[in-house]
């Protein structure tokens, strides 16, 4: 089975950068999306890392350390249309896609 | 055509119709699912179509009935849905294995009355 964990709400300010963290459990891991959905929208794809390491694009970066089971997304210079769902999700070798609970979080200016 | 296209993106629909959401990829993937998202909670997958072929049944109740007529098409058929079935429904499409070219349709909100 797969087990992903990441925090349920955060908060962050107008111009700042936060940091959200997500470790995992899972047998025959094969990548790791972060997703970012807006209420009652489709998920829109951010990163996929299926190597360690830094993955940058733009304001957003995603991290993977696959012995530790950790990734987190970065997001820098916040914006307000940046408070969305950040969802966090896993695939294994036979391509299901499975998600954690979801980050909400607020950006306040 | 890096889109996933999903028919209709709203629907209200009585316990007992007969309902159909659609969903359409032109990216040549080759693999297709449907999910189910009840608001504020991740999306749960329900069906997996590979190489046309069912996959993976996740435990879905028979009301739901998915069909892939070929490599580009995939359907969900309802029938004597409930009012809990009410959700997101979102059909998203990858190349295969790995995960790569993971794409998501916009959804369509259905509400059953």
């Amino acid at each position: 089975g797969q087990n992903i964990d990441q925090p349920t709400e955060m908060t962050a300010t107008e111009g700042a950068i936060v940091q959200i963290n997500c470790t995992y459990q899972t047998s025959g891991f094969n990548g790791l999306f972060w997703y970012q959905q807006h209420a009652g929208e489709a998920p829109t794809f951010l990163s996929y890392n299926v190597l360690d390491g830094l993955e940058e694009k733009g304001r957003f970066s995603s991290f993977l350390s696959r012995s530790k089971g950790y990734s987190y997304l970065l997001l820098k210079e916040l914006q307000m249309k940046d408070s969305a769902s950040y969802l966090c999700a896993v695939t294994n070798a036979g391509n299901m896609l499975t998600f954690g609970g979801g980050t909400r979080l607020m950006v306040k200016p | 055509d890096t889109e996933v296209t999903q028919t209709p993106k709203h629907l209200v629909m009585g316990m007992t119709n007969k309902k159909s959401l659609k969903c359409e990829q032109h990216m040549g993937h080759r693999a297709m699912y449907w999910y189910k998202q009840k608001a504020k909670k991740p999306p749960e997958l329900m069906f997996v179509y590979s190489y046309e072929k069912l996959s993976i049944n996740e435990s879905v109740p028979s009301r739901f009935s998915p069909e892939c007529p070929n490599s580009s098409l995939l359907n969900l058929h309802l029938h004597a849905l409930q009012p809990e079935d009410s959700a997101l429904y979102l059909c998203a499409s990858s190349q295969g294995p790995g995960g790569s070219g993971y794409t998501f349709g916009s959804g369509t909100r259905l509400t059953v009355v």
